[in-house]
Order: structure tokens, then C-alpha cells, then sequence
């Protein structure tokens, strides 16, 4: 099966900072990846398909890219309504794998 | 509006059965697939199980395939999951989820709120 690894698995950063993370399949997966923001106590919620296309919705700030084996989301000005966990999940095939999860907090 | 609803959730002892409903409304539920996915206590997302549009196509995680089959009514507009066999590991708030597609590779772009299940003796 297909291993989905995220890093880093927590950050802290100042509002308006500039966010990256970082997705890595252990095989190529096309571009079947999403990527979900999960809020305290809330369910998740999609925010990209096809590694960059934004759902409807979902500010501006956030953007996806790659394809094959490595990802990346961007936040491109962090607000504190983005402090959540963030999974990537690629779902080419089953098992649909999520990564670990990354963990953002507001310095 | 689209609404997912899960039920059946509980406390059961190791090797018992629960049978898990999810009540689909606001969207022609028998035109997409759709998932279960659980996320223990404190830990990380897991799929668990999908089932294509018509019920013909099914898939498992391999912690659960044996024990664990997904089904659905389209006349009720409701997915299932049977448990069997639980163990502590099953222990997880369990949602359901709709694929963007039918046949069921396409992610998920609508959740449930999720009902618990704890499997404990």
C-alpha cells in the first residue's frame, strides 16, 4: 500500500507568515491528492482536489501543487482562523490514504 | 441542503457487533459513492470503507476487511456499516462521507458530524 507522510507534523508561525506543508507518497500518484483542514472540534473539511484545484469556498490564500510523489499546500498569509490540523489524502486507488497530519498554531 | 446524519454509535464490549446508519438528504444519493472514515480519540484521520453509487463495487482498509461491510439502500437514502468481531482498536467518532464521484475515487466533499463508537470492556 501506498504510504502518505506529511511534515512538518506541527508548526507555529505569526500571523500573516507565509505557510508551507508538505506531503510525500511513498509511490507516484498522479495528482489524486486533496488535501482536508480539520478545526478543533469540527469536522474535516475538503480544501483542494487534484493537488491544486481550490474547492468553492476556500479563501484565496490557500493553494496546492505537485504531482507524483511530492505535494505542497500554502497558506500564503497566515490568519487565526487557519489554526487546525491539515491532512493530505490520496485516493488514486484503495486503501485512500490519509498523511499523519501537520498541526498549525499562531505564534 | 445536503446533510449527512449518522447513527448507531454506542458502547459495546470486545467482540460484539454494531450496525452504524448514515441518513443522506438534500442530494440524489444514489448517484454518488460514498465512504465511512474514523478518527480515534486524539489520533489522525482513517478511511475505512467505500462503496460505489449501485453497492456493486466495496473496499476495505485491511484492519477491517472480514469483519467490517459497508451497504446501502438507495430507496432510503441511507448508507450502513456492520461491525463484527470489535476490538478496543475500533474504538473512533465514525463518519460517513460522499465522493465527489460515483464510482468512488474522486475524495470527499461532504461529512458527517459523526457518531462514537467505544469498544470497551
Amino acid at each position: 500500500d501506498i504510504q502518505m507522510t506529511q511534515s512538518p507534523s506541527s508548526l507555529s508561525a505569526s500571523v500573516g507568515d507565509r505557510v508551507t506543508i508538505t506531503c510525500r507518497a511513498s509511490q507516484g500518484i498522479s495528482n489524486f491528492l486533496a488535501w482536508f483542514q480539520q478545526k478543533p472540534g469540527k469536522v474535516p473539511r475538503l480544501l483542494m482536489h487534484t493537488a491544486s484545484a481550490v474547492q468553492s469556498g476556500v479563501p484565496s490564500r490557500f493553494s496546492g501543487s505537485g504531482s507524483g510523489t511530492d505535494f505542497t499546500l500554502t497558506i500564503s498569509s497566515l490568519q487565526p482562523e487557519d489554526v487546525a490540523t491539515y491532512y493530505c489524502q490520496k485516493y488514486n486507488s484503495a486503501p485512500l490514504t490519509f498523511g499523519g497530519g501537520t498541526k498549525v498554531e499562531i505564534k | 441542503q445536503i446533510q449527512l446524519v449518522e447513527s448507531g454509535g454506542g458502547v459495546v464490549q470486545p467482540g460484539r457487533s454494531l450496525r452504524l446508519s448514515c441518513a443522506a438528504s438534500g442530494f440524489t444519493f444514489s448517484s454518488y459513492a460514498m465512504h465511512w472514515v474514523r478518527q480515534a480519540p486524539g489520533e489522525g484521520l482513517e478511511w475505512v470503507a467505500l462503496i460505489s453509487y449501485d453497492g456493486s463495487n466495496k473496499y476495505y482498509v485491511d484492519s477491517v476487511k472480514g469483519r467490517f461491510t459497508i451497504s446501502r439502500d438507495n430507496s432510503k437514502n441511507t448508507l450502513y456499516l456492520q461491525m463484527n468481531s470489535l476490538t478496543a482498536e475500533d474504538t473512533a467518532v465514525y463518519h460517513c462521507a460522499r465522493d465527489r464521484g460515483s464510482s468512488g475515487f474522486y475524495t470527499f466533499d461532504v461529512w458527517g458530524q459523526g457518531t462514537m463508537v467505544t469498544v470497551f470492556s
